[in-house]
């Protein structure tokens, strides 16, 4: 069966350090490959998306992703973390055309001063 | 950019009472919504594909009776927890594509239900 998989629960880090949160998926084609973030109190607000092409895409708040066919992952980074960006990460896939998702656990980024 | 809209954004209502939410797309019109469950520290949880102008598709192990799902228009999906118990206390979250051929959704910002 399908499956995403976000091997971390939480992560923190220091302020300015940087940031790679894991993704894999388990699925034989490439699927549409999302990474929304969570903040308290907020809905989920997509950060990047990867469709096709360009294996590294860049998404907002500093944010970007690799796509990497070999290793079916989609890890996101950010060079430098703020401590806005504390909140609930969730990476998520769509295989087919019905815009159905298919979610990780979540990955909570914890920032420390 | 896109909006969904949900209300109430919290509810908190005695057990066996039902309770309707809403969401709406306020700049584009969708033919599709869904509807999540989301428990504390857990991931989203489909429940059910909302459309417009038929019924619910309803995921495995959701009751469809409980959860009641109507598409009234274009912009609106409600979802209504009928004869609500504490089990049901949850986050629930909607959802409507984009329709920009790359399977972006857009959500809304979610409703804390409370069943005492």
């Amino acid at each position: 069966a399908q499956s995403v998989t976000q091997p971390d629960i939480h992560i923190t880090v220091s302020e300015g350090a940087s940031l790679e949160l894991r993704c894999n998926y388990s699925y034989g084609a490439t699927p549409y490959l999302f990474w929304y973030v969570q903040s308290p109190g907020q809905g989920l607000q997509l950060l990047l998306k990867y469709f096709s092409g360009d294996t590294l895409v860049q998404g907002i708040k500093g944010f970007e992703a690799e796509f990497k066919r070999s290793q079916s992952s989609f890890n996101l980074r950010k060079p430098s973390v703020h401590w806005s960006d504390a909140a609930e990460y969730f990476c998520a896939v769509s295989m087919d055309s019905n815009y159905q998702l298919i979610w990780g656990a979540g990955t909570k980024l914890i920032i420390k001063p | 950019g896109a909006v969904v809209s949900q209300h109430p954004s919290r509810v908190i209502c005695k057990s066996g009472t039902s309770v309707k939410i809403e969401c709406r797309s306020l700049d584009f019109q969708a033919t599709t919504m869904f509807w999540y469950r989301q428990f504390p520290k857990q991931s989203l949880m489909l429940m059910a594909t909302s459309n417009e102008g038929s019924k619910a598709t309803y995921e495995q192990g959701v009751e469809k009776d409980k959860f009641l799902i109507n598409h009234a228009s274009l912009t609106l999906s409600t979802l209504t927890v009928t004869s609500a118990h504490p089990e049901d206390s949850s986050f629930y979250i909607c959802s409507a594509p984009a329709l920009d051929g790359q399977e972006t959704q857009y959500f809304g910002p979610g409703t804390r239900l409370l069943v005492l």
